[in-house]
Parts: structure tokens; C-alpha cells; sequence
């Protein structure tokens, strides 16, 4: 069974549209993240929820709102695409008490 | 503020060479240490992780690698590559709380036969 699960796994999409990614972790873990992965491989959080709560925001245009229905669900939604906006995004998770991260395999979006 | 320096952007071996992938962090209290491993159009794979314990950590797949507090280094080893080790290797901090990772640039290795 796959631990992190993300879909879709590729989303292309016109400017100014509004899309979702959605995450679900098996793992029982209390805590869910968003990174965005970009053109140069570099990696940055976004957005990170402790059990329903948002605890980390880091400086993400308020086009991003990223919704935990439950502990295993973390969905990001992206108002108003932009071209800057395609990249590899993941979803992680982890026990709040042990600082690994667990990460899903990805979404490429391509915003043309 | 937290930060971490992956030295070389690319590293190429050839396959039954020793490995060595660079890791300097920026911190005034002791982090978390990681590496992870992205494979290509996959996500990333924890290889291994100092949590202040021993300071040389074994990880999966024959690589270890050593805190070295004085030189604020968490290199990466492997004694003898393989060619399944090509991939993106990612150097990342996380303080105790803080719940955030902070990720270096990332090396890709590349092995030769």
C-alpha cells in the first residue's frame, strides 16, 4: 500500500484557471506538508497542518489555500494559475514527534 | 536563519568509486540532519538522518554519512558506487518544533560504467 499518495500525478492547465491536488497518507501520521519543487530542483515548503491546523505558511501568494477535511488529507487548491506556478509539487507527512518526513511521489503542473 | 550548502551541483564516478556528496549547514543550535534521494519523475526517499545520537549514521542502500560538529558538515559516503545510485541527493535541516525542513540545492550523481 502506498504510504503518501498524491493525485493526479500530471495536471496541465490554461492561465487563470483554478485547480486541486489532493494527498492522503496511510501512515496514522498527526502532521501534513506542501512543497513546491521548481525548474531547478530546488525545494521549498509551502504550507504545513498539525492535526487540521495550519502551523507553517510560508510567504505563499493567498492564490494557494490548502484545505485538511481530516489528519490523513492535506489539499492544496491554486486559484488564478500562473505560468510561475508550474512545478513539482509534494505532499509529505509526518509523527509530529519524530521530524521524518514521509513524501508522495509528486504533481507535475504545467501551466501553459 | 537556517541553511544548508550542498557543494557541487553534479558529481560524476565511475561505478566502484567512492562516493562523497557534500553537506554544510548554517545553524546555532544542533538540527536534524537528512538525506533524501529523488530518483527520476519520483518522489524523495529518506536515505538517512542524524537526530544527535551517534554521529556516524548508516542509512539504506550501503550509504552512511558523519556529523561533524566542528566543521557544521553531515557529508555523504558510499564506499563503492553502483548504477542504480544515479539520482538527485538532497541535504536537508529540521529543528526540534519547527517542523520545517529546509532543503540544500541538491547534488545529482552521476555514475559511469
Amino acid at each position: 500500500d502506498t504510504a503518501v499518495s498524491q493525485t493526479p500525478k500530471y495536471l496541465v492547465t490554461q492561465m487563470g484557471n483554478d485547480k486541486s491536488i489532493k494527498c492522503e497518507q496511510n501512515l496514522g501520521h498527526d502532521t501534513m506538508y506542501w512543497y513546491k519543487q521548481d525548474s531547478k530542483k530546488f525545494l521549498k515548503i509551502m504550507f504545513s497542518y498539525n492535526n487540521k491546523e495550519l502551523i507553517i505558511n510560508e510567504t505563499v501568494p493567498n492564490r494557494f489555500s490548502p484545505k485538511s477535511p481530516d489528519k490523513a488529507h492535506l489539499n492544496l487548491h491554486i486559484n488564478s494559475l500562473e505560468l510561475g506556478d508550474s512545478a513539482v509539487y509534494f505532499c509529505a507527512s509526518s509523527q509530529s514527534d519524530t521530524d521524518t518526513q514521509y513524501f508522495g511521489p509528486g504533481t507535475r503542473l504545467t501551466v501553459l | 536563519a537556517q541553511s544548508v550548502t550542498q557543494l557541487g551541483s553534479h558529481v560524476s564516478v565511475s561505478e566502484g568509486a567512492l562516493v562523497l556528496l557534500r553537506c554544510n549547514y548554517s545553524s546555532s543550535v544542533p538540527p536534524y540532519l537528512f538525506w533524501y534521494v529523488q530518483y527520476p519523475n519520483q518522489g524523495l526517499q529518506l536515505l538517512l538522518k542524524y537526530t544527535s545520537a551517534a554521529t556516524l549514521v548508516k542509512g539504506i542502500n550501503g550509504f552512511e554519512a558523519e556529523f561533524k560538529k566542528s566543521e557544521t558538515s553531515f557529508h555523504l559516503t558510499k564506499p563503492s558506487a553502483h548504477m542504480s545510485d544515479a539520482a538527485e541527493y538532497f541535504c536537508a535541516v529540521s529543528f526540534t518544533g519547527f517542523q520545517k525542513l529546509v532543503f540544500g540545492t541538491g547534488t545529482r550523481l552521476l555514475v559511469s560504467p
